[in-house]
C-alpha cells in the first residue's frame, strides 16, 4: 500500500526556472516530511525536511510547503542548476524509525 | 570523514542461494537502517537496529534477517533467494535512530542484488 505518492515521474525544466516536485500522502498520522535527492551510483542524500506543525521551510535555494489538510506537500527549487538534476524522493514518517518514501520524481535542469 | 560503507557493491545470485550484505556506518552513529529499492520505486523499510537490538521491521518475509554488531556495523541476510529480491539494498546510518524528532539519515551507495 503505497502511502506517499508522487505522481509525475519526470520533470523538465530550463535552467534558472523553478521546479516544483509534488507529493501527496494518505496517512494522517505522518508528523515528519523530508526530500531526499539521489543521484546515479549513489545513496539517497537528504535535501530538507518540515514537521507537520510547519507549513513551509526555507533552505537556500530549497523551499518545501506542507498542506495537512490537503495532505500535500512540494519543494520548489529556485533558481534550478544543472547540478539540481536528480532524482528526487519525498519521504515521511509516522514513528521514529521508518522512513515511508515515494517512487521518486526525475528532474533534468536544461541548459 | 568516511561515509556509510556498503560491500559489495554488486552481487548476482542464483534461486535458492542466500546472501549476506554488509554495511559499516558513520562514526558515532548508533543506528543502522536496511531499505529495498527496486527499479523504479522508492526505498522500502526493512529493518532498523539500534544498539544492537532490532527497532522495527518492515512488511517483508522471515527469509530476511539483519543484525548490528557490537562495533555498530550490520549485515542483512537473505534466504531463499526468489527473482523478485533483485533490488538495490541501502543501508543508513543514525545517531539514535530517532529520525521523527528531525534526526538525519545518511545512506551509503546501495549493493545492487541480482538474482537469476
Amino acid at each position: 500500500d503505497q502511502q506517499v505518492k508522487q505522481n509525475s515521474p519526470s520533470l523538465s525544466v530550463q535552467e534558472g526556472r523553478i521546479s516544483i516536485l509534488n507529493c501527496d500522502y494518505t496517512n494522517s498520522m505522518f508528523d515528519y516530511f523530508l526530500w531526499y535527492k539521489k543521484y546515479p551510483a549513489e545513496g539517497p542524500t537528504f535535501l530538507i525536511s518540515i514537521s507537520s506543525i510547519k507549513d513551509k521551510n526555507e533552505d537556500g535555494r530549497f523551499t518545501v510547503f506542507l498542506n495537512k489538510s490537503a495532505k500535500h506537500l512540494s519543494l520548489h527549487i529556485v533558481p534550478s542548476q544543472p547540478g539540481d538534476s536528480a532524482v528526487y524522493f519525498c519521504a515521511a514518517s509516522d514513528n521514529d524509525y521508518k522512513l515511508s518514501f515515494g517512487a521518486g520524481t526525475t528532474v533534468t535542469v536544461r541548459a | 570523514d568516511a561515509g556509510v560503507t556498503q560491500s559489495p557493491t554488486h552481487l548476482i545470485k542464483t534461486r535458492g542461494q542466500h546472501v549476506t550484505l554488509r554495511c559499516s556506518p558513520i562514526s558515532g552513529h548508533k543506528s543502522v537502517s536496511w531499505y529495498q529499492q527496486v527499479l523504479g520505486q522508492g526505498p522500502q523499510f526493512i529493518f532498523q537496529y539500534y544498539e544492537k537490538e532490532e527497532r522495527g521491521r518492515g512488511n517483508f518475509p522471515d527469509r530476511f534477517s539483519a543484525r548490528q554488531f557490537p562495533n555498530y556495523s550490520s549485515e542483512l541476510n537473505v534466504n531463499a533467494l526468489l527473482l523478485g529480491d533483485s533490488a538495490l539494498y541501502l543501508c543508513a546510518s543514525s545517531l539514535a535512530g530517532s529520525i521523527g524528532t528531525g534526526e538525519k539519515l545518511f545512506f551509503g551507495s546501495g549493493t545492487q542484488l541480482s538474482v537469476l
